[in-house]
């Protein structure tokens, strides 16, 4: 069974650029998560999503990041116009409610020079 | 705002040592506590979830203390695959709305 897919694995752009991160979460879970994690600020909730739908973006730093949920199987995240100081690890994560076990994807590695 | 609050460590412990980590969490509604692990340039897994009674798995122990907004940690008979971040995570929620709250980890070294 193939857990949360994230891609690309390792992203390096140049500042101004626009990035997508992209994660298939688990099957017939209800919840997506996006997180951002730095040795400074540790793991932080960006987002999250109910059946496709934001609850909660408080989380997400400015007006630079947007995330979507077009289906249950998809949710990306983008950044425009990207900076040096978002360079950390994204993480995505799934679950089936917001009171169980939260399935991490491997993450992306965003480099912005 | 609301924090969960670990002591980053390292803590370096030889094998078979007991080890034990407190979290301290600044929301007095928080209704869901939970352990989770990440090794070194991977994503963070569940390690157990914490339950009011206290629960043990194994060598972990994970206990749960409202008056004071603590959780804690227990590793016996460290082994070196140990060897890890651990993350405190808390969580309160409300309908489909929640806010899940995770500390920086606190990075275990088991030596030999």
């Amino acid at each position: 069974d193939a857990g949360v897919i994230q891609s690309p694995r390792h992203e390096v752009t140049e500042m101004g650029q626009e990035v997508t991160l992209r994660c298939k979460p688990i099957s017939g879970h209800d919840y997506l998560f996006w997180y951002r994690q730095t040795m400074m600020r540790g793991l932080e909730l960006l987002i999250y999503f109910n059946n496709n739908v934001p609850i909660d973006d408080s989380g997400m730093p400015e007006d630079r990041f947007s995330a979507k949920m077009p289906n249950a199987s998809f949710s990306n995240l983008k950044i425009q116009p990207s900076e040096p100081r978002d360079s950390a690890v994204y993480f995505c994560a799934s679950s089936l409610s917001l009171r169980r076990e939260q399935f991490f994807g491997p993450g992306t590695r965003l480099t912005v020079l | 705002r609301k924090e969960v609050e670990q002591d980053p460590g390292p803590f370096n412990v030889p094998e078979g040592a007991t080890v034990a980590f407190n979290c301290t969490y600044s929301n007095s509604a928080s209704q869901s506590f939970f352990w989770y692990r990440q090794d070194c340039r991977k994503e963070p897994k569940l390690l157990m979830s914490v339950y009011s009674s206290g629960n043990e798995d194994g060598r972990f122990t994970a206990q749960l203390n409202r008056a004071s907004q603590y959780i804690s940690l227990l590793i016996r008979d460290s082994k070196l695959s140990d060897s890890a971040t651990y993350l405190c995570v808390v969580a309160d929620y409300g309908g489909s709305q929640g806010n899940l709250i995770f500390g920086k980890g606190t990075k275990l070294s088991v030596k030999p």
